[in-house]
């Protein structure tokens, strides 16, 4: 019973394709959020939706479009893609209430080449 | 935006003994939410202890617990009896309040080597 799950796993790709990263969760939470983790393992929100509405888009490229189709599905999807997008990219979920946690996914790991 | 400091980013420690993670923040606001995540090797990240500020009691599961000292916007992690499946990077994390759709706001994480 996999709570937040992510595909793929891992992405290799060129630079300049486009690509996406899926995202699914069956908790029943409302809000739900992307962050990338960088070579250094620093954790960095990037997106945040509450019931399919955006939140929160942290100074993030354009060429980075978060869609969500309903509550429980928020995919990525990467344009032109550039050697500096390699990372690991998390999903999470939470309910609203301050004190519920994050829940994330296993993460994909991007590698553009 | 909250910032948040770890300000070791490596420990160690023997199997069965002690270790304390810190981590200090920094906000203005009074009601806030705070947590650490272990991330292994396996990259899950998995919720170990969460804090609310407004509770002056220190939060325990298990071998795990914190000091929570509000005034001085400290969150430490004390984990006693190490065993070797303790070993990963720790994340401290804020939670921010509605304006940013509560998201967590990490630390750079300490990395935790726990020797036999």
């Amino acid at each position: 019973d996999t709570a937040v799950s992510q595909t793929p796993k891992y992405l290799v790709t060129q630079m300049g394709n486009d690509k996406s990263i899926k995202c699914e969760q069956n908790l029943g939470h409302d809000t739900m959020y992307w962050y990338k983790q960088d070579s250094k393992k620093f954790l960095k929100i990037m997106f945040s939706y509450n019931n399919k509405e955006l939140i929160i888009n942290e100074t993030v490229p354009n060429r980075f479009s978060p869609k969500s189709p309903d509550k429980a599905h928020l995919n990525l999807h990467i344009n032109s893609l550039e050697l500096g997008d390699s990372a690991v990219y998390f999903c999470a979920s939470s309910q609203r209430p301050g004190n519920s946690p994050l829940h994330f996914g296993n993460g994909t790991r991007l590698t553009v080449t | 935006a909250q910032t948040v400091t770890q300000s070791q980013p490596e420990m160690s420690v023997q199997e069965a003994e002690t270790v304390t993670l810190s981590c200090t923040y920094d906000t203005s606001e009074s009601d806030y939410y705070l947590f650490w995540y272990k991330q292994p090797p396996s990259r899950q990240m998995i919720l170990v202890i969460r804090q609310e500020a407004y509770k002056q009691q220190n939060a325990t599961e298990n071998r795990f617990s914190v000091n929570f000292q509000k005034a001085a916007k400290s969150f430490s992690l004390k984990i006693s009896d190490s065993q070797l499946g303790d070993a990963a990077m720790y994340f401290c994390a804020y939670r921010s309040g509605p304006g940013t759709g509560y998201a967590l706001n990490f630390g750079k994480g300490t990395s935790l080597l726990v020797t036999p």
